[in-house]
């Protein structure tokens, strides 16, 4: 398997600017997470699916973030209008159901920096 | 409120040597995973071992162990004869199945491994 992808790898943009970030995770796991993480806070998780559909979506910072996961092999982290206070890597994982011999680790993205000038 | 301390911001260890990195949590779930990752400066996110809270024994990986002590609520790493390549940040992590499923992480620790 290819592991979880993430685009773009690195984005610069202006204050006020739409961002779209996007993740696919690994065929057959059923979670799905967005973390942020900073200097300052570390990793913050934002929101996670399971099956699609969003579990916990406290993370969320404000109103400006939305995250979708239209199908089992996509989902997006929207963030609008963008602010220099959201620069971040922004890291997406999956991960199987936590079921016997399976631990129900998170496999990880690369990550995508975000810069908001 | 914090689940995971990781009280331990900074850490230095001479090659060859052992170090422990510490974790604590809190959770009041009776099941529950714990995890410990390694990020390298380059920035992506390693697993390196895995502690249920059922599990009798403590885990280990290599030269990677977990010191389980339910009853503190500690999962401390245990590093052995640590290598350059083991500077990083560690992050443990924990997973509650009551909270479905969320996994969330301490703040970290950054360990240098000098010559």
């Amino acid at each position: 398997d290819a592991g979880v992808i993430q685009s773009p790898r690195h984005e610069v943009t202006e204050m006020g600017q739409e961002v779209t970030l996007r993740c696919k995770p690994i065929s057959g796991h059923d979670y799905l997470f967005w973390y942020r993480q900073t200097m300052m806070r570390g990793l913050e998780l934002l929101i996670y699916f399971n099956n699609n559909v969003p579990i916990d979506d406290s993370g969320m910072p404000e109103d400006r973030f939305s995250a979708k996961m239209p199908n089992a092999s996509f989902s997006t982290l929207k963030i609008q209008p963008s602010e220099p206070r959201d620069s971040a890597v922004y890291f997406c994982a999956s991960s199987p159901i936590p079921s016997g011999a399976n631990t129900g680790e998170l496999f990880f993205g690369e990550g995508s920096r975000l810069t908001v000038l | 409120a914090q689940k995971i301390t990781q009280t331990q911001p900074g850490m230095f260890v001479q090659e060859k040597e052992a170090v422990t990195l510490d974790c604590t949590y809190d959770t009041s779930d009776p099941s529950y995973g714990l995890f410990w990752y390694k990020q390298p400066s380059s920035g992506e996110m390693i697993f390196l071992i895995y502690q249920g809270s059922y599990d009798q024994q403590n885990a280990t990986e290599g030269r990677y162990s977990l010191n389980f002590q339910k009853a503190r609520k500690s999962a401390n790493l245990v590093i052995s004869a640590s290598q350059l390549g083991d500077s990083a940040m560690y992050f443990c992590a924990m997973r509650e199945e009551t909270s479905y499923d969320k996994v969330i992480f301490g703040p970290g620790t950054s360990l240098s491994v000098i010559p």
